[in-house]
Order: C-alpha cells, then sequence, then structure tokens
C-alpha cells in the first residue's frame, strides 16, 4: 500500500482482557518497529523487527507484551491481560532500514487503546 | 539522564519570526539523526535528516555539532502551519531510533 497500515484505529477493551494490534508497513521495508505515546508524552520504543535477524525486544514493559511478524511483512502486536497504564495510541512505523544505513521511518496513524 | 532531552517549550512566537530549536543527546556513538513534527493527536512525520554538514529545505535548517552532542532546527518566516510539536531523533546502532519528547511550537497571527 502507499502507507502504513494500522488497525483497528480504536479499541477499547475492558481490563483483564487480551487484545490484538496490527501493522501493515510499506511494501519493500525491511524494518518495523512499534512505538507507544501515552497522552501528552514522547514515544517509547517497544520492538524493531530487522529482516530475518531476531527482533529487539529490549522495550518491551512486560512479559503480557508479545510481537511478531510474519513473512516479514504484517506484524501483530498482542497485549495480553490488559491494564489500565496499558491505556496509550500504539504506533507502528516502517523504513528501508538496511543495517549499517538508517532511513527515516513513516508511522502509521496509530491505535488508540484504551482499557477501561 | 534521558537520551535524548530537548526544551519542551511552549515556544509562541508571531508569524514571519525565526525560531530555533536545540536538542542535546548523550550517546557520542550516535551516528543519524532526524527531526520530525507531530501535530495534535497525528502520527510523526518525517520533517527532515540532519547531516554532519548542516542542510536545508526551503525555510528549514538542520545543524549537528558532533564535539557538543546536539543537533539544532531553524525555521525561519514562521508560517501558522507550522504550529505543531517537533521531535529530535537520534540513532546509534542502526536499529532502533530513540525520540525527544518533543518542542511545541504555536505560531501565532
Amino acid at each position: 500500500g502507499a502507507g502504513v497500515s494500522q488497525s483497528p484505529s480504536n479499541k477499547v477493551t475492558e481490563k483483564g482482557k487480551d487484545v490484538e494490534l496490527r501493522c501493515d508497513p510499506i511494501s519493500g521495508h525491511t524494518a518495523l518497529y512499534w512505538y507507544r505515546q501515552s497522552l501528552g508524552q514522547g514515544l517509547e520504543f517497544l520492538i524493531y523487527f530487522q529482516g530475518n535477524s531476531a527482533p529487539d525486544k529490549s522495550g518491551l514493559p512486560s512479559d503480557r507484551f508479545s510481537a511478531e511478524r510474519t513473512g516479514g511483512s504484517v506484524s501483530t502486536l498482542t497485549i495480553q491481560r490488559t491494564q489500565q497504564e496499558d491505556s496509550a495510541v500504539y504506533l507502528c512505523a516502517s523504513s528501508r532500514g538496511t543495517g549499517s544505513r538508517v532511513y527515516g521511518y513513516t508511522f502509521g496513524s496509530g491505535t488508540r487503546l484504551t482499557v477501561v | 539522564r534521558k537520551e535524548v532531552e530537548q526544551d519542551p517549550g511552549p515556544f509562541n512566537v508571531p508569524e514571519g519570526a525565526t525560531v530555533a530549536f536545540n536538542c542535546t543527546y548523550s550517546n557520542s556513538a550516535s551516528q543519524s539523526f532526524f527531526w520530525y513534527r507531530q501535530d495534535c493527536r497525528k502520527e510523526p512525520k518525517l520533517l527532515m535528516s540532519v547531516y554532519s554538514s548542516g542542510n536545508e529545505d526551503g525555510r528549514f535548517t538542520a545543524q549537528l555539532n558532533r564535539a557538543s552532542q546536539y543537533i539544532s532546527l531553524l525555521i525561519r518566516d514562521s508560517k501558522l502551519s507550522d504550529s505543531a510539536t517537533y521531535l529530535c531523533v537520534v540513532n546509534t546502532n542502526a536499529g532502533k531510533s530513540t525520540f525527544g519528547d518533543g518542542t511545541t511550537l504555536t505560531v501565532k497571527p
């Protein structure tokens, strides 16, 4: 597609439920990133995929968070047993990312998650 | 200390003014630098990369000072449409980028 697509755009869930957030990156972009942004705050890194390499999971805040990227394209971020502090906008980005050369990111419009 | 630090502002300037933002980073091994803008309740969008020699894109000029570990963004002839939050971004190891918390700019008529 022309841009990074995220779904759903909004998600309201009850505390304790599991949620899945989806990201469809720009075709041909080998690098994919998940960040989250709480209201009025900066971007917090969560996880990074680059090609077939093992993902950098160093930003995941707890073991309730996991992500996968299938076939080097679509990625799913899963949050188990959601808590109110998980409420935030979850942003996915992709880039050409070819190892030593760093390219700017293209972000999706995000998923606004509200845990009630 | 945060890896990337920005003055949060807000900067309130009249149309036509020149405004400059600075950003400092802590990791001397950092290699790639960017400025993004983020409009209210929208996703960040890449504004420009920052090169060692400095670079210009229309009314925007970005500069890098490796010795002092800061980057800057200069906006000339400010427009109302420049009102946004400007994010400084630093990449150290070709992996994840670290975002500053942003500087808010409001341009007033």
